[in-house]
């Protein structure tokens, strides 16, 4: 079963809006992280947060960790079309090491 | 600057066919994985290694072969292609377990007629 699902699959919204996706989990873990994935390229890291950390931001992205609902969630703020694409949260779980569990992932579509 | 890198980008190949696919890093990272993405779904690791000569099964081993001689390249072998093996394979590096965050190269598209 996967580590982690987002939620939703798919999202489609205006530009300027704001962006949420949702990630839960099922085990404990040492940090999660998001990915952006564009149609046909490889996955670009976005961002870690660490299981001690709460929130987190990088320029427009804001990640949130809940771990005793074992959830996170990735807003975007002020959304461009250039942000149309996949996004895949990441867990490392305590148990696997090195090793990353990716969800299934959600798809954006930031229409002009 | 190079990065990560993967050869071939597009293959088709015929079921029982031998394939390789290539994965090189210029990093110096110490992990390396291999990952699949079928269509519309999020990636599988398939293998990975923390070493050189250090590898270790992922989620989905089955039919796929490893090695790492060297730091730099981790190539996937398809020992036997079944359709089922067609999808985007996915190269990745790190630097350091639970720190960084990881590297991934442009993928291969592999296709098993």
């Amino acid at each position: 079963s996967q580590q982690g699902e987002e939620d939703p699959q798919a999202l489609s919204i205006q530009e300027g809006e704001n962006a949420t996706m949702n990630c839960s989990y099922k085990t404990s873990i040492n940090n999660l992280q998001w990915y952006r994935q564009n149609s046909g390229r490889g996955l670009v890291h976005l961002i870690l947060i660490r299981s001690n950390e709460r929130e987190k931001h990088s320029g427009r992205l804001r990640v949130t960790l809940d771990t005793s609902k074992k959830s996170s969630s990735l807003l975007i703020t002020a959304s461009r079309a250039a942000d149309t694409a996949s996004y895949f949260c990441a867990t490392e779980q305590e148990t696997s090491g090195s090793r990353l569990t990716f969800g299934e992932g959600t798809q954006l579509t930031v229409n002009p | 600057d190079a990065g990560i890198t993967q050869s071939p980008r597009y293959k088709i190949t015929e079921t029982g066919r031998q394939v390789t696919l290539m994965c090189h890093q210029t990093w110096s990272h110490s992990y390396m994985f291999w990952y699949r993405q079928d269509l519309g779904h999020g990636l599988r690791l398939i293998y990975y290694s923390a070493a050189a000569d250090i590898t270790d099964k992922g989620e989905v081993p089955d039919g796929y072969v490893v090695s790492r001689s060297k730091t730099e390249n981790f190539p996937l072998t398809l020992e036997s292609a079944t359709r089922s093996q067609t999808s985007v394979y996915f190269c990745a590096s790190s630097g350091i377990a639970g720190l960084n965050e990881q590297f991934f190269g442009p993928g291969t598209r592999l296709t098993v007629l």
